[in-house]
């Protein structure tokens, strides 16, 4: 059955840099899109970031543009978020998932998430 | 960047009710819409992609329909664990997501 464990959340000063990891199982990992989607305390939920299967095509919310970076490992089934200079309006739970194209782009498979927290 | 607004906001309703609620894109998304449903503590679940495709496992009674700028999900009978919030999604444009819908009991 599909998995995706998220990792690398915690508490960070503000200016401060984490890297969040998203190990994958279940399925032919470098066949699909995956995205990263966060959700503040309280809040709804927000996009994040988005890479292809082969790391061809990244994208990013303007929110994060130029602080955040994605990248993957097809040999590791795992997908990589690094935040850098962060701000106390990143704290959030930060969940890992899987895109897939069948008339539309959607997510079908979430990870449980982890926190980030940016405070000093 | 496209912007989706949800209404209503929150929603109170009982066991059996009909509830509907829409979610207007700021520009045409064609069928580039989606539906999730979210229970506090855990994470969104998939209910309609494609505007108005049921994913898999999820009960008939959940329903969507639209296309362009104006979308629905409709739940046909309320059920004791349909009480959640609701958000919509368009991957037409990169990804958003409305503000949320908040299903309580009434």
């Amino acid at each position: 059955q599909v998995q995706l464990v998220e990792s690398g959340g915690g508490l960070v000063k503000p200016g401060g840099s984490l890297r969040l990891s998203c190990v994958a199982s279940g399925f032919s990992f470098s066949d699909y899109y995956m995205t990263w989607i966060r959700q503040a305390p309280g809040k709804g939920l927000e996009y994040v970031s988005y890479i292809s299967g082969e790391s061809t095509n990244t994208n990013f919310a303007d929110s994060v543009k130029g602080r955040f970076t994605i990248s993957r490992d097809n040999a590791e089934n795992s997908v990589y978020l690094q935040l850098n200079s962060l701000r106390s309006d990143d704290t959030a739970v930060y969940y890992c998932a899987r895109m897939v194209h069948m008339n539309c782009w959607y997510i079908d498979f979430w990870g449980q998430g982890t926190v980030v927290t940016v405070s000093s | 960047d496209i912007q989706l607004t949800q209404s209503p906001s929150s929603l109170s309703a009982s066991v059996g009710d009909r509830v509907i609620i829409t979610c207007r894109a700021s520009q045409t998304i064609d069928n580039y819409l989606n539906w999730y449903q979210q229970k506090p503590g855990k994470v969104p679940k998939l209910l309609i992609y494609a505007a108005s495709s049921l994913q898999s496992g999820v009960p008939s009674r959940f329903s969507g329909s639209g296309s362009g700028t104006d979308f629905t999900l409709t739940i046909s009978s309320l059920q004791p664990e349909d009480f959640a919030t609701y958000y919509c999604q368009q991957t037409f444009r990169t990804m958003t997501f409305g503000q949320g819908t908040r299903l309580e009991i009434k």
